[in-house]
């Protein structure tokens, strides 16, 4: 069965700080992997998106990396801000279809 | 316009209702999803079309219809809802379907009370 999963399921650390977001799944032969952003009873934004081929990707603050090989991606988030508290979720498409399999999202609070 | 609409933001029903719910996109996508979102969960995939046809159906109870009318405009209609069907209910549109590089765009959601 192919399932992702996040941990831990919350997160605080204080402004300022560097933190890296933790994602795995099951079955190496993805076809693209996303990060989501989710404020609290809103939709979702999409931050990134790292192709099967590709390692990385970055925007701004924001660093995704991927590891087919062991089933992780992190998303590194540099320099903290409190706009950055947000459930961030984690989701794979491993068949070139058109379904996304979620994870169940880590719940980020940035401490002025 | 990067941007999916839903409306309305909020809908209380009974369990004797008929609603529906609203999606737009004026991006020329021609993929359309509709999501179902219960408190800290993560979003499930309930329908999905593509070029106006229903290509996915996740097993989703008959109480629940969707419909495309036209590439920009994604309705799921409602009738007889259960308690248990209270949920955020998520629209997205992508370019296509199975694009390597074509992220889903959402809109803001519709909460969804069923009384």
């Amino acid at each position: 069965k192919q399932e992702v999963t996040q941990i831990p399921a919350a997160l605080s650390v204080p402004e300022g700080e560097n933190l890296v977001l933790n994602c795995s799944f099951t079955d190496s032969a993805i076809y693209n992997l996303q990060w989501f952003r989710q404020d609290p009873g809103k939709g979702l934004t999409s931050l990134l998106l790292i192709q099967s081929s590709q390692r990385e990707q970055t925007s701004g603050r924001l660093n995704a990396s991927l590891d087919k090989s062991s089933g992780r991606s992190t998303l590194y988030i540099a320099a903290s801000q409190p706009g950055d508290s947000a459930t961030y979720l984690c989701a794979v498409n491993f068949g070139g279809n058109e379904k996304l399999t979620f994870g169940t999202g880590t719940r980020l609070t940035i401490i002025p | 316009d990067t941007e999916v609409t839903q409306t309305p933001k909020h809908l209380v029903m009974g369990m004797t209702n008929k609603k529906s719910l609203k999606c737009e996109q004026h991006m020329g996508h021609r993929a359309m999803y509709w999501y179902k979102q219960k408190a800290k969960k993560p979003p499930e995939l309930m329908f999905v079309y593509s070029y106006e046809k229903l290509s996915i159906n996740e097993s989703v109870p008959s109480r629940f219809s969707p419909e495309c009318p036209n590439s920009s405009l994604l309705n799921l209609h409602l009738h007889a809802l259960q308690p248990e069907d209270s949920a955020l209910y998520l629209c997205a549109s992508s370019p296509q379907l199975g694009g390597l590089t074509d992220t889903q765009y959402f809109g803001p959601g519709t909460r969804l009370t069923v009384l």
